[in-house]
């Protein structure tokens, strides 16, 4: 089944503890990206990537960092997680030059 | 940049009844409008989108139609079910653009028995 597989679907952690949000797709996708998800604010792109080893800033890329070694994964890591980083993020993944973006999940991430 | 209005943030039907959902763009290169749905606990999904070249299109019970001039789009929903309940985003697309999609705040739908 072509899907995007994120892990944790959810986490409780406290400041300043690193963590990581893995995201695997299966579709041979060129393109990946993470979005945030916060009430009245809609999805807010934090980084994308067009290739591997190629990746940029989205919208909000403050506190955030990711890395594309491998076409189907792309991890983001809170080096140093702060309480504003509570959220629901999401990982996307789509063809190069299609538009039409698979989602994951989601991670319900808590930071106390 | 690219940025995309969406309202209402709340909307509630009765069943059978039809629902509407209007954005706004702001960059007149945008040449792709989608709208997503995400229901409770899941990612969203694809259900209808929309080129820039076509003024309307149409699948089922959900239609999409553009203002190219006016630089708005809205979904429309006819004969809603309670599994339309659900968080709908709109998108643009600007070709120019290497991040893809800038999406609207969301909508909740709520489609009452």
């Amino acid at each position: 089944e072509a899907q995007v597989t994120q892990n944790p679907r959810y986490l409780i952690t406290v400041t300043g503890k690193k963590l990581t949000v893995t995201c695997s797709q299966n579709m041979n996708h060129e393109y990946m990206s993470w979005y945030r998800q916060d009430p009245g604010l809609g999805l807010r792109q934090i980084y994308y990537s067009m290739n591997v080893e190629v990746t940029d800033k989205g919208d909000v890329p403050e506190g955030y960092k990711v890395s594309r070694k491998e076409k189907r994964n792309f991890p983001l890591i809170l080096e140093s997680p702060s309480p504003n980083q509570t959220s629901l993020y999401f990982c996307a993944s789509s063809q190069a030059g299609a538009n039409v973006l698979t989602f994951g999940a989601g991670s319900r991430l808590t930071v106390l | 940049g690219e940025n995309v209005e969406q309202h209402p943030s709340t909307l509630s039907v009765q069943e059978g009844d039809s629902a509407v959902i209007k954005c706004t763009y702001s960059d007149s290169a945008s040449n792709y409008f989608p709208w997503y749905k995400q229901e409770l606990g899941k990612g969203p999904q694809l259900i209808i989108d929309i080129r820039s070249n076509v003024g309307e299109k149409k699948d089922q019970r959900i239609a999409v139609t553009l203002n190219k001039t006016a630089k708005h789009f809205s979904l429309h929903i006819t004969e809603t079910q309670p599994e339309d309940s659900a968080v709908y985003f709109c998108a643009a697309y600007f070709s120019g653009s290497a991040r893809q999609l800038t999406f609207g705040s969301g909508t909740q739908l709520t489609v009452l028995p």
